[in-house]
């Protein structure tokens, strides 16, 4: 298996702009999680969705965040309009069951708002 | 919510043992455990679930103990490959959901 894909890996964009991030999970995997990872907040949940379905986005910091999954293989977090403290790395998870299963990250998106 | 992880960084030589602890103040369902090298992603280590059940790497032990919602993290004869961030995650809800700790930095040096 190819594992949890994410793209871009690197994203540098001016304040204002939109950003959209891709990723990929691991066929058969129910769950999908967003995270961000900043040195100063550590690793955040953002979204995570069961079954295409968002189940909890208490984590997204404000209404500029926006996620989606719109089949079981493909999901966005898109970012509109983006600021710079928006910079951090993303990342997509992915897990094959509600508990008792471990987390597959794929490698990270590293945005860059100018 | 976030869990707390100590300590917060350890240096050690080949060959010497750590422990990394984490501490919630909410009951836990299970205690998921990562390691994160620079510029890369998490990697699992190891789960810990409510009632004793664990899974995970054969060189690496973990401890939950469930009355103090604690779990520890045993690194023994440590290589030069265990160098990187160890996170702990928490499922207070049963849900899946993890909350992650601020991580501990090992360092192991030659």
């Amino acid at each position: 298996d190819a594992g949890v894909i994410q793209s871009p890996r690197h994203e540098v964009t001016e304040m204002g702009q939109e950003v959209t991030l891709r990723c990929k999970p691991i066929s058969g995997h129910d769950y999908l999680f967003w995270y961000r990872q900043t040195m100063m907040r550590g690793l955040e949940l953002l979204i995570y969705f069961n079954n295409n379905v968002p189940i909890d986005d208490s984590g997204m910091p404000e209404d500029r965040f926006s996620a989606k999954m719109p089949n079981a293989s493909f999901s966005t977090l898109k970012i509109q309009p983006s600021e710079p403290r928006d910079s951090a790395v993303y990342f997509c998870a992915s897990r094959p069951g509600q508990r008792g299963y471990e987390q597959y990250f794929g490698p990270g998106t590293r945005l860059t708002v100018t | 919510q976030q869990p707390v992880q100590s300590p917060q960084a350890v240096i050690l030589r080949e060959g010497e043992d750590a422990v990394i602890n984490c501490s919630s103040s909410k009951a836990l369902y299970s205690v998921h455990w990562y390691r994160q090298k620079h510029g890369e992603a998490p990697v699992f280590l190891m789960i810990l679930l409510k009632g004793g059940e664990q899974k995970g790497h054969d060189k690496i032990s973990a401890s939950f103990n469930e009355k103090k919602q604690q779990s520890s993290l045993y690194l023994t004869a440590s290589q030069l490959s265990y160098s990187g961030t160890y996170f702990c995650g928490t499922d207070s809800s049963n849900t899946g959901k993890l909350i992650f700790g601020q991580g501990t930095t090992l360092q192991v040096k030659p």
